[in-house]
C-alpha cells in the first residue's frame, strides 16, 4: 500500500532563506508526483507537475526534483517571502489503470518578515 | 476565468439529515473527483467519475452518494449514513489524461453536523 510521507510537518523561517520540503514515499511504482500548495481554509493550488521519466521541473523561484529508487521528492523554494507562507502537499500516482492520486499530510510554512 | 466552483463555503446541518454540495466547472475537463480533508490527515477520495454517466468509489465511499448528469457538475450528497460528516470537503477535476494533467481545486465547502 502507497504511503506519502511529509516531513517536517511545520516549519518557520526568516524571509529571504532558501528551504527545502520533503516529500517521501514507499511504493516507487508511480506515474507521476504532484506538489501543491494550500491556504488557510482554501483549495489546493497545483505547483508542479513530475513525470515519472523526468528529474525535476522548475516554475519561477520554485524547483522540484524526484528521485523514484529513494522515494523523494523534494520542492526547493528559492529566496522565501512572507507570501509563501502556505501548507505544501504532495501527491502520487501509481502507474497503470489509476486515476487515484494518494496525499501527504503537508508542510506547514511559516516565512517570517 | 475558467475554475472549479463549489458551494456553499460553509454549511451546517441536523445530525440525520442528508445534504447535498455542489461542485461547477467550466474547465471542458472530463474527469472529476470529490475528496475529504481531515485535521491531521491527507486528502481522501470519495468518489471520481471520468465521464458523464459514470462514476466510481474512491476510498472512503461509504454513506456518499453522487451523480455525473452534466460534463459541468458533480454533485455529492453526504447521507444520514455517514458517521463523522463533519470535515472539509474538496471538489477536483483534470482533463481526460489526468495521470498527465494537473488536478484544479475547487475552494472547498466546510460542513459541520451536530
Amino acid at each position: 500500500k502507497q504511503e506519502v510521507t511529509q516531513i517536517p510537518a511545520a516549519l518557520s523561517v526568516p524571509e529571504g532563506e532558501n528551504l527545502v520540503l520533503n516529500c517521501s514515499f514507499t511504493d516507487s511504482a508511480i506515474y507521476n508526483l504532484q506538489w501543491f500548495r494550500q491556504d488557510p481554509g482554501k483549495g489546493l493550488t497545483s505547483l508542479l507537475l513530475i513525470q515519472s521519466s523526468q528529474r525535476e521541473q522548475t516554475s519561477g523561484r520554485l524547483n522540484a526534483s524526484l528521485d523514484k529508487s529513494s522515494g523523494r521528492s523534494t520542492l526547493y523554494i528559492a529566496a522565501s517571502q512572507p507570501g509563501d507562507s502556505a501548507t505544501y502537499l504532495c501527491a502520487v500516482i501509481r502507474g497503470g489503470g489509476t486515476y487515484k492520486y494518494i496525499f501527504g499530510t503537508g508542510t506547514r510554512l511559516k516565512v517570517l518578515a | 476565468d475558467g475554475g472549479i466552483t463549489q458551494s456553499p463555503k460553509y454549511l451546517f446541518r441536523k445530525e440525520g439529515q442528508n445534504v447535498t454540495l455542489s461542485c461547477e466547472q467550466n474547465l471542458n475537463h472530463d474527469a472529476m473527483y470529490w475528496y475529504r480533508q481531515d485535521p491531521g490527515q491527507g486528502l481522501r477520495l470519495i468518489y471520481y467519475s471520468q465521464i458523464v454517466n459514470d462514476f466510481q468509489k474512491g476510498d472512503i465511499a461509504e454513506g456518499y452518494s453522487v451523480s455525473r448528469e452534466k460534463k459541468e457538475s458533480f454533485p455529492l450528497t453526504v447521507t444520514s449514513a455517514q458517521k463523522n460528516p463533519t470535515a472539509f470537503y474538496l471538489c477536483a477535476s483534470s482533463s481526460q489524461g489526468v495521470r498527465d494533467s494537473p488536478l484544479h481545486f475547487g475552494n472547498g465547502t466546510r460542513l459541520t453536523v451536530t
